[in-house]
C-alpha cells in the first residue's frame, strides 16, 4: 500500500541543524517532496528529489534519500525562528498522467531563540 | 514563478448553502489540478484530480455529487461544496502541476477555511 510516516514534533535551538525524517512504503515512488506549511496557509514547495539520487543540496536544505530503506530526510542548517512550521514529506505515486501525492502526517518544527 | 491563487481564503455560511472555491494558476498553464482537504493538525487528504476539459477523478469515499469540480480552462479549476453541512467544515487546498511530465511538482494555493454554521 501507500503510506508515508513522519515523526510529529521536533524542537531545536536557533542556529542548530534540524533533521526531519520520513519513511515511505511504495517502492515504485519516483519523486519525493518536502513542503512547508505555516499556520493558516497553503503548502510551499521546498525541494524534491528523484529516486535515482542519493542527495540533493539547495542552500540551507539538504535532502538525503536511502532508497533501500525507503527513508528520506530533510536537514536544515543554521535553523532560524522563521523556519518554525509544519514540514510534510510526500511521495509521488501513480502514472505520469495522474501523479498524485501521498503526504505524511507532518512534522511540527519548533525553533527556540 | 508557479503561483497558485485560491479564493476565497475564508467562508462562513449557514447549513444548506452551496459554496464555490476557485483555484487559479497565475503564471503558468495547468492541465492538472488537485483538490485536498485538511483537518486540524492532520495531513492533506486528496479529494480529486481535476483535468482540463474532462471529468474529475475522485478518490474513494469522496462524493462526486457533493463536491463538484469544474476545470474549464488551463488556468482555472473550481470546487463547489453543494448543500454544505457542519461536517463539511474544513480547510480546502488546491494545487496545480506546472506540466504533464512526471517530475514536475505541485504548487499549492493558500487554502480556503470553510466554516458551516
Amino acid at each position: 500500500g501507500e503510506d508515508v510516516e513522519q515523526s510529529l514534533f521536533l524542537s531545536v535551538r536557533e542556529g542548530d541543524s534540524s533533521v526531519i525524517n520520513c519513511t515511505y512504503t511504495d517502492s515504485s515512488s519516483t519523486y519525493l517532496y518536502w513542503y512547508k506549511q505555516e499556520p493558516g496557509a497553503g503548502l510551499q514547495l521546498l525541494t524534491y528529489i528523484f529516486s535515482n539520487m542519493d542527495m540533493k543540496q539547495d542552500q540551507r536544505l539538504t535532502v538525503l534519500l536511502n532508497k533501500k530503506d525507503k527513508h528520506l530526510s530533510l536537514r536544515i542548517a543554521d535553523t532560524q525562528t522563521g523556519d518554525s512550521a509544519i514540514y510534510f514529506c510526500a511521495e509521488r505515486v501513480g502514472s505520469s498522467n495522474t501523479g498524485k501525492l501521498i503526504f505524511g502526517q507532518g512534522t511540527t518544527l519548533q525553533v527556540k531563540p | 514563478g508557479a503561483v497558485v491563487s485560491q479564493h476565497p481564503s475564508r467562508v462562513i455560511c449557514k447549513s444548506g448553502t452551496s459554496v464555490k472555491i476557485e483555484c487559479r494558476s497565475l503564471d503558468f498553464q495547468a492541465t492538472t489540478m488537485f483538490w485536498y482537504r485538511q483537518f486540524p493538525k492532520q495531513s492533506l487528504m486528496l479529494m480529486a484530480t481535476s483535468n482540463e476539459g474532462s471529468k474529475a477523478t475522485y478518490e474513494q469515499g469522496v462524493e462526486k455529487d457533493k463536491f463538484l469540480i469544474n476545470h474549464a480552462s488551463l488556468t482555472l479549476s473550481t470546487l463547489t461544496v453543494t448543500s454544505a453541512h457542519p461536517e463539511d467544515s474544513s480547510f480546502y487546498i488546491c494545487s496545480a502541476r506546472t506540466g504533464v511530465e512526471s517530475y514536475q511538482p505541485q504548487h499549492f494555493g493558500d487554502g480556503t477555511r470553510l466554516s458551516i454554521l
